[in-house]
């Protein structure tokens, strides 16, 4: 059974400081995806991941993934408080296109 | 087609009450998911649809709950003899099968059970 695992689960920081989110998953994937929740909304797609290396960034965001170590990290640049957030990751098999996702980081930045 | 549509956005039932919620995918999307969220959890994976085919039911839908999309346009999610347990967040996300594999997500149906 696929299982993700997202750390840290909760995460404050400082305004302009760097941090990392890491995703990991227990079986072979062909996509992943990083998704982004404001508290009662829904989720907002930020990145896909389609093959291993593959880098993507959007603003302060920069999403990558090794394929091999089933890994994959949202990297934070110089946050600023409207990043708060809960960020998820997930991921699929082409298998049976599931989507699995993560418990979630709750991002808190405070100004 | 401005997105993933469902409806209603809230719901307040008393237990034992049936409920039916609608999603609407983006038209041209042939694949549709159904999700649980609870306060503070990730997306629980409950069901998905390729065109009218329910192709996956998860442990989590119980004989309590059916989905059905039966022209492989929008679909319903219903449960019967609602339980306090039932209260979440539903959410519905529909992707294109061939080449676009990013699952967009409608704004979700808050039940509250009680």
């Amino acid at each position: 059974e696929l299982k993700v695992e997202q750390n840290p689960l909760f995460l404050s920081m400082q305004e302009g400081k760097n941090y990392t989110i890491y995703c990991n998953y227990s079986t072979t994937s062909d996509r992943l995806y990083w998704y982004r929740q404001d508290p009662g909304k829904s989720l907002e797609s930020l990145f896909v991941l389609l093959s291993n290396g593959a880098v993507k960034q959007e603003g302060r965001l920069m999403a990558s993934l090794d394929t091999k170590a089933r890994l994959s990290t949202l990297h934070i640049t110089a946050a600023v408080h409207d990043l708060s957030a809960t960020y998820f990751c997930a991921v699929d098999m082409r298998r049976d296109d599931k989507i699995i996702f993560g418990k979630g980081t709750r991002l808190h930045i405070l100004p | 087609d401005t997105g993933v549509s469902q409806d209603p956005r809230h719901k307040i039932t008393k237990r034992g009450q049936n409920v039916t919620f609608r999603c609407d995918p983006i038209s041209e999307h042939n694949r549709l998911y159904w999700y649980r969220q609870t306060l503070g959890q990730g997306p629980e994976f409950l069901t998905y649809f390729q065109n009218e085919a329910q192709l996956e039911k998860s442990r989590l839908l119980s004989d309590r709950f059916s989905a059905e999309r039966p022209k492989g346009s929008f679909s319903t999610l219903e449960i019967q003899r609602t339980e306090q347990g039932d209260s979440a967040m539903y959410l519905c996300a529909s992707s294109e099968y061939q080449g676009g594999p990013e699952a967009f997500f409608g704004q979700g149906t808050r039940l509250t059970v009680v």
